[in-house]
């Protein structure tokens, strides 16, 4: 089955600097990657995702970027805010009723 | 949370008793997924469904089973709970086409 792995486990940064988290999959046939962001308490909120048929999207402060080749994609947050501490998460799928393979997370910390 | 309600948001309960989770969606999505979130294994998906009283296995099904009588709600239950099943459980949802999930509020289940 599919196998995601997600680096780093922790992440800080000040305000204003730019974060950068990295997964790879495993299986070829995945096709959709979405990113989601959870905080304290909460269910995890999809944030962005991207589709194997781009390389890029972008949404505001947030963009994501997928290399197929080498099987790996990339959130990227810019000018972080306090509110962006969270724990973000990404995931994969191959379509197969939508099913999600998810790594491990990573805890964001944004500090002034 | 996208129309979706998980009750109980938190229970706890004996080794070896039975327990079920409810997930009621208002969004008339098809798909409907079971997660649970332990530390260092991100999100891993128990069941999911696809359609009234249609359900398949996901990659931790073990111990668990499900069911789906109306296209609103899914249930997970635990037939005899064990400590591993001390979770937090999350249940998500689909369109499908879109391939996009949305996740619930979560529950917190200990099993002492």
């Amino acid at each position: 089955g599919e196998n995601v792995e997600q680096h780093p486990s922790t992440l800080s940064v000040q305000e204003g600097d730019s974060a950068v988290i990295k997964c790879t999959y495993s299986d070829s046939a995945s096709n959709y990657f979405p990113w989601y962001k959870q905080e304290l308490g909460k269910g995890p909120q999809l944030i962005i995702d991207i589709r194997s048929n781009v390389g890029e999207k972008k949404d505001q402060r947030i963009a994501v970027t997928l290399n197929k080749t080498a099987k790996h994609f990339s959130l990227h947050i810019t000018e972080t805010q306090p509110e962006d501490s969270a724990v973000y998460f990404c995931a994969a799928s191959t379509g197969t009723a939508s099913k999600l393979t998810f790594g491990t997370g990573t805890r964001l910390q944004v500090t002034l | 949370d996208a129309g979706i309600t998980q009750s109980p948001r938190h229970k706890v309960t004996e080794t070896g008793t039975p327990v079920t989770l409810r997930c009621h969606q208002t969004e008339n999505h098809r798909y409907m997924y079971w997660y649970r979130q332990d530390p260092g294994h991100g999100l891993r998906l128990i069941h999911y469904s696809y359609g009234v009283k249609d359900t398949d296995k996901g990659e931790v099904s073990d111990g668990y089973s499900v069911s789906r009588s109306k296209t609103e709600d899914f249930l997970l239950t635990l037939e005899s709970a064990t400590s591993s099943q001390t979770s937090v459980y999350f249940c998500a949802i689909s369109e499908g086409t879109s391939r996009e999930q949305y996740f619930g509020p979560g529950t917190r289940l200990t099993v002492t």
